[in-house]
């Protein structure tokens, strides 16, 4: 079946700096990709869809300038968070949409646990 | 504004008995449901799905039961093992498949011996 690839998994930043999280469709084309997060305890919030090709579309609130979104490939979505804060840290997932396959048009990555320190 | 809700934050059940997780929304365009399975520190797992055309659709232990005059749909798991203790989100998209999610808030299934 279709499966997204997700990393890191975990990952521990100083503020201010950048993380890069990957999310690479490893038997399929992913033409989109939708990215969340979720806070503890929390739904799953989508951020942005992004499609290949071209400029992701940002959710209501959520700064496209602090969350990079890069598409650049049918296999490969990319979420970068400039300049982390600790209010950042969060639980980030990005989801393929796969089509008419059995899971109905999504499949999600493992998710990547990021942590501002 | 929370378009999709799950009342329950949590719900224990015994083992082989009915676990009944329910989930209203707002939004009557909505025209696709979605049940997924979630553990700690990983991503939501497809469960089962239902179409706005239909009232109830089975897949083994799971049926998912959609009420669209009342906005409400229910996934029932019977019967309930220890292994499907996890937290349960219902997700609604519009214009078909494959088109973006909203999710509820969760419901975190406790099944016990």
């Amino acid at each position: 079946g279709a499966v997204v690839s997700q990393h890191p998994s975990r990952v521990i930043c100083k503020s201010g700096t950048s993380v890069k999280i990957e999310c690479r469709s490893l038997d399929f084309q992913a033409t989109t990709m939708f990215w969340y997060r979720q806070f503890p305890k929390q739904s799953l919030m989508l951020m942005a869809t992004s499609n290949e090709g071209s400029k992701a579309t940002y959710e209501q609130g959520v700064e496209k300038d602090k969350f990079l979104i890069n598409h650049a490939s049918l296999t490969l979505s990319t979420l970068t968070v400039t300049s982390a804060h600790p209010e950042d840290s969060s639980f980030y997932i990005c989801s393929a949409r796969t089509g008419w396959v059995a899971n109905y048009g999504y499949t999600f990555g493992s998710g990547t646990r990021l942590t501002v320190v | 504004d929370q378009q999709v809700k799950q009342n329950s934050p949590s719900l224990s059940v015994q083992e082989g008995r009915i676990s009944i997780l329910n989930c209203d929304y707002t939004n009557s365009m909505f025209d696709y449901f979605l049940w997924y399975k979630k553990y700690p520190a990983e991503g939501p797992t497809f469960l089962i799905s239902i179409s706005s055309i239909k009232d109830k659709n089975e897949d083994g232990r799971f049926t998912v039961f959609l009420n669209k005059s009342a906005k409400h749909l229910s996934l029932h798991i019977v019967p309930s093992q220890p292994g499907d203790s996890a937290v349960y989100f219902c997700a609604a998209s519009m214009g078909g498949t494959a088109s973006k999610l909203t999710f509820g808030t969760g419901t975190r299934l406790q099944v016990t011996l």
